[in-house]
Protein backbone atom coordinates (compact mmCIF):
# COMPACT_ATOMS: atom_id res chain seq x y z
CA UNK A 1 0.00 0.00 0.00
CA UNK A 2 1.13 3.56 -0.82
CA UNK A 3 2.37 5.66 2.49
CA UNK A 4 3.80 8.35 3.68
CA UNK A 5 6.22 9.49 6.16
CA UNK A 6 5.83 12.63 8.61
CA UNK A 7 9.17 14.08 9.67
CA UNK A 8 9.03 15.68 13.09
CA UNK A 9 5.72 15.32 15.48
CA UNK A 10 6.12 18.64 16.66
CA UNK A 11 7.10 21.70 15.36
CA UNK A 12 6.97 25.01 16.99
CA UNK A 13 7.27 28.48 15.23
CA UNK A 14 6.81 31.99 16.05
CA UNK A 15 3.87 33.99 15.39
CA UNK A 16 4.78 35.23 11.71
CA UNK A 17 7.70 32.88 10.59
CA UNK A 18 7.69 30.74 7.87
CA UNK A 19 5.76 27.05 8.45
CA UNK A 20 7.58 24.36 6.92
CA UNK A 21 6.16 20.95 7.66
CA UNK A 22 7.47 17.39 5.93
CA UNK A 23 6.03 14.87 4.50
CA UNK A 24 7.63 12.27 2.20
CA UNK A 25 5.80 9.50 0.28
CA UNK A 26 6.54 5.90 -0.66
CA UNK A 27 5.21 4.97 -4.28
CA UNK A 28 6.54 3.23 -7.15
CA UNK A 29 3.58 5.59 -8.96
CA UNK A 30 2.34 8.57 -9.48
CA UNK A 31 0.93 9.58 -5.77
CA UNK A 32 -2.45 11.50 -5.06
CA UNK A 33 -1.31 13.25 -2.09
CA UNK A 34 -3.30 15.27 0.29
CA UNK A 35 -2.90 17.86 3.84
CA UNK A 36 -5.55 17.88 6.47
CA UNK A 37 -5.83 20.11 9.34
CA UNK A 38 -7.38 19.26 12.22
CA UNK A 39 -8.21 21.75 15.15
CA UNK A 40 -8.82 20.33 18.91
CA UNK A 41 -11.98 17.94 19.03
CA UNK A 42 -12.86 18.53 15.35
CA UNK A 43 -12.64 16.51 12.21
CA UNK A 44 -10.24 17.39 9.12
CA UNK A 45 -10.49 19.64 6.91
CA UNK A 46 -8.60 19.70 3.60
CA UNK A 47 -5.83 22.01 3.13
CA UNK A 48 -5.21 20.93 -0.25
CA UNK A 49 -4.26 18.14 -2.85
CA UNK A 50 -1.73 17.41 -5.10
CA UNK A 51 -3.26 15.70 -8.40
CA UNK A 52 -0.08 15.88 -10.86
CA UNK A 53 -2.09 19.07 -12.58
CA UNK A 54 0.73 21.56 -11.09
CA UNK A 55 3.53 20.87 -8.68
CA UNK A 56 2.80 23.99 -6.68
CA UNK A 57 -0.28 23.56 -4.75
CA UNK A 58 -1.99 26.09 -3.57
CA UNK A 59 -4.78 25.56 -0.69
CA UNK A 60 -6.61 27.38 1.77
CA UNK A 61 -5.61 29.57 5.02
CA UNK A 62 -2.46 30.97 2.88
CA UNK A 63 -0.66 27.20 2.69
CA UNK A 64 0.30 25.55 -0.22
CA UNK A 65 2.62 22.96 -0.84
CA UNK A 66 5.17 21.68 -3.68
CA UNK A 67 5.33 17.87 -4.90
CA UNK A 68 8.71 17.01 -5.87
CA UNK A 69 9.37 14.04 -7.18
CA UNK A 70 13.10 13.37 -7.18
CA UNK A 71 12.88 13.65 -3.61
CA UNK A 72 9.74 11.93 -2.95
CA UNK A 73 8.31 15.07 -0.63
CA UNK A 74 5.41 17.06 -0.58
CA UNK A 75 6.33 19.57 2.38
CA UNK A 76 3.59 21.63 3.55
CA UNK A 77 4.78 25.84 3.75
CA UNK A 78 3.34 28.94 4.77
CA UNK A 79 5.34 32.49 4.33
CA UNK A 80 4.03 33.85 8.21
CA UNK A 81 2.61 31.51 10.68
CA UNK A 82 -0.72 32.84 12.64
CA UNK A 83 -1.85 31.78 16.62
CA UNK A 84 -4.82 30.64 14.92
CA UNK A 85 -2.58 27.99 12.75
CA UNK A 86 -1.77 26.05 15.69
CA UNK A 87 -3.42 22.47 15.13
CA UNK A 88 -2.64 18.89 13.73
CA UNK A 89 -1.39 18.08 10.38
CA UNK A 90 -2.09 15.28 8.30
CA UNK A 91 -0.30 14.29 5.28
CA UNK A 92 -2.21 11.35 3.64
CA UNK A 93 -2.27 9.13 0.30
CA UNK A 94 -5.12 7.57 -1.32
CA UNK A 95 -4.89 3.71 -1.13
CA UNK A 96 -6.26 2.05 -4.44
CA UNK A 97 -6.53 -1.37 -2.83
CA UNK A 98 -9.15 0.16 -0.09
CA UNK A 99 -11.42 1.84 -2.47
CA UNK A 100 -8.62 4.99 -2.57
CA UNK A 101 -9.49 6.06 1.13
CA UNK A 102 -7.00 7.54 3.06
CA UNK A 103 -3.69 6.71 4.32
CA UNK A 104 -2.36 9.20 6.86
CA UNK A 105 1.08 9.81 8.31
CA UNK A 106 1.21 10.02 11.95
CA UNK A 107 0.76 13.49 11.99
CA UNK A 108 2.83 16.89 13.23
CA UNK A 109 1.29 19.20 15.66
CA UNK A 110 2.14 22.83 14.94
CA UNK A 111 2.44 25.39 17.77
CA UNK A 112 2.40 28.94 17.23
CA UNK A 113 4.04 30.96 19.76
CA UNK B 1 -25.00 24.30 3.65
CA UNK B 2 -23.98 20.63 2.51
CA UNK B 3 -21.97 18.47 5.45
CA UNK B 4 -21.49 15.70 7.46
CA UNK B 5 -23.19 15.31 10.60
CA UNK B 6 -21.61 12.80 13.32
CA UNK B 7 -24.33 12.33 16.60
CA UNK B 8 -23.30 12.15 19.21
CA UNK B 9 -20.23 14.22 19.61
CA UNK B 10 -19.51 12.31 22.71
CA UNK B 11 -20.70 8.90 23.66
CA UNK B 12 -19.56 7.11 27.00
CA UNK B 13 -20.84 3.87 27.28
CA UNK B 14 -20.09 1.27 29.35
CA UNK B 15 -17.48 -2.09 29.08
CA UNK B 16 -19.53 -4.37 26.48
CA UNK B 17 -22.66 -2.45 26.44
CA UNK B 18 -23.22 -2.24 22.60
CA UNK B 19 -23.00 1.30 21.10
CA UNK B 20 -24.11 2.78 17.86
CA UNK B 21 -22.68 6.23 16.35
CA UNK B 22 -24.66 7.76 13.83
CA UNK B 23 -23.38 9.85 10.49
CA UNK B 24 -25.66 11.81 7.94
CA UNK B 25 -24.69 13.42 4.80
CA UNK B 26 -26.63 16.16 2.69
CA UNK B 27 -23.63 15.95 -0.13
CA UNK B 28 -25.49 12.71 -1.75
CA UNK B 29 -21.78 11.18 -2.16
CA UNK B 30 -21.65 7.56 -3.35
CA UNK B 31 -19.44 6.72 -0.51
CA UNK B 32 -19.14 6.63 3.41
CA UNK B 33 -16.16 6.05 5.60
CA UNK B 34 -15.75 5.06 8.97
CA UNK B 35 -12.31 5.94 9.93
CA UNK B 36 -10.74 5.11 13.94
CA UNK B 37 -8.38 7.90 15.66
CA UNK B 38 -6.69 6.84 18.68
CA UNK B 39 -5.48 9.53 20.96
CA UNK B 40 -2.65 11.06 19.21
CA UNK B 41 -2.97 8.49 16.49
CA UNK B 42 -3.60 9.13 12.76
CA UNK B 43 -6.94 8.37 11.42
CA UNK B 44 -7.04 4.33 10.52
CA UNK B 45 -9.92 3.71 8.18
CA UNK B 46 -12.38 0.55 9.56
CA UNK B 47 -14.76 0.10 6.57
CA UNK B 48 -16.80 1.86 3.76
CA UNK B 49 -19.80 1.98 1.52
CA UNK B 50 -19.86 2.09 -2.10
CA UNK B 51 -24.13 2.72 -2.21
CA UNK B 52 -25.05 -0.34 -0.40
CA UNK B 53 -21.35 -2.05 -1.23
CA UNK B 54 -19.78 -2.56 1.51
CA UNK B 55 -16.14 -2.97 1.94
CA UNK B 56 -14.53 -4.05 5.16
CA UNK B 57 -10.76 -3.60 6.09
CA UNK B 58 -8.84 -7.47 6.74
CA UNK B 59 -8.12 -6.22 10.19
CA UNK B 60 -10.92 -4.37 11.83
CA UNK B 61 -12.06 -6.44 14.57
CA UNK B 62 -15.49 -8.43 14.33
CA UNK B 63 -16.50 -6.41 17.17
CA UNK B 64 -17.29 -3.14 14.61
CA UNK B 65 -19.96 -3.36 12.31
CA UNK B 66 -21.57 -1.05 9.80
CA UNK B 67 -25.36 -0.49 8.46
CA UNK B 68 -26.14 2.04 5.53
CA UNK B 69 -29.68 2.01 5.23
CA UNK B 70 -29.88 4.95 2.88
CA UNK B 71 -27.62 7.09 0.68
CA UNK B 72 -27.87 9.98 3.79
CA UNK B 73 -26.84 7.49 7.05
CA UNK B 74 -24.12 5.28 8.18
CA UNK B 75 -24.44 3.71 11.45
CA UNK B 76 -21.00 2.14 13.11
CA UNK B 77 -22.03 -0.49 15.59
CA UNK B 78 -19.75 -1.88 18.12
CA UNK B 79 -21.57 -4.84 19.60
CA UNK B 80 -18.83 -5.05 22.96
CA UNK B 81 -17.30 -1.98 23.51
CA UNK B 82 -13.66 -2.88 25.08
CA UNK B 83 -11.48 -0.29 27.13
CA UNK B 84 -9.41 0.15 23.61
CA UNK B 85 -12.03 1.35 21.37
CA UNK B 86 -12.17 4.35 23.30
CA UNK B 87 -11.52 6.47 20.36
CA UNK B 88 -12.41 9.27 18.08
CA UNK B 89 -14.61 8.32 15.08
CA UNK B 90 -14.87 9.94 11.82
CA UNK B 91 -17.18 9.81 9.15
CA UNK B 92 -16.29 10.99 5.76
CA UNK B 93 -17.78 10.91 1.91
CA UNK B 94 -16.96 10.98 -1.19
CA UNK B 95 -18.77 11.19 -4.34
CA UNK B 96 -17.36 8.40 -6.04
CA UNK B 97 -13.85 6.43 -5.23
CA UNK B 98 -10.71 7.97 -7.11
CA UNK B 99 -7.37 8.69 -6.50
CA UNK B 100 -8.31 12.58 -6.70
CA UNK B 101 -11.02 12.36 -4.84
CA UNK B 102 -11.75 14.60 -2.06
CA UNK B 103 -13.02 13.10 1.67
CA UNK B 104 -15.34 15.34 3.49
CA UNK B 105 -15.30 14.68 7.30
CA UNK B 106 -17.77 15.10 9.75
CA UNK B 107 -16.67 16.37 13.22
CA UNK B 108 -16.05 12.78 14.95
CA UNK B 109 -17.63 11.43 18.00
CA UNK B 110 -15.59 11.15 20.28
CA UNK B 111 -15.80 7.68 22.42
CA UNK B 112 -15.58 6.87 26.13
CA UNK B 113 -15.89 3.17 27.42
CA UNK B 114 -15.84 2.93 31.27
Amino acid sequence: AQSVTQLGSHVSVSEGALVLLRCNYSSSVPPYLFWYVQYPNQGLQLLLKYTSAATLVKGINGFEAEFKKSETSFHLTKPSAHMSDAAEYFCAVSDKNSGYALNFGKGTSLLVT
Amino acid sequence: DAMVIQNPRYQVTQFGKPVTLSCSQTLNHNVMYWYQQKSSQAPKLLFHYYDKDFNNEADTPDNFQSRRPNTSFCFLDIRSPGLGDAAMYLCATSRVTGPQETQYFGPGTRLLVL
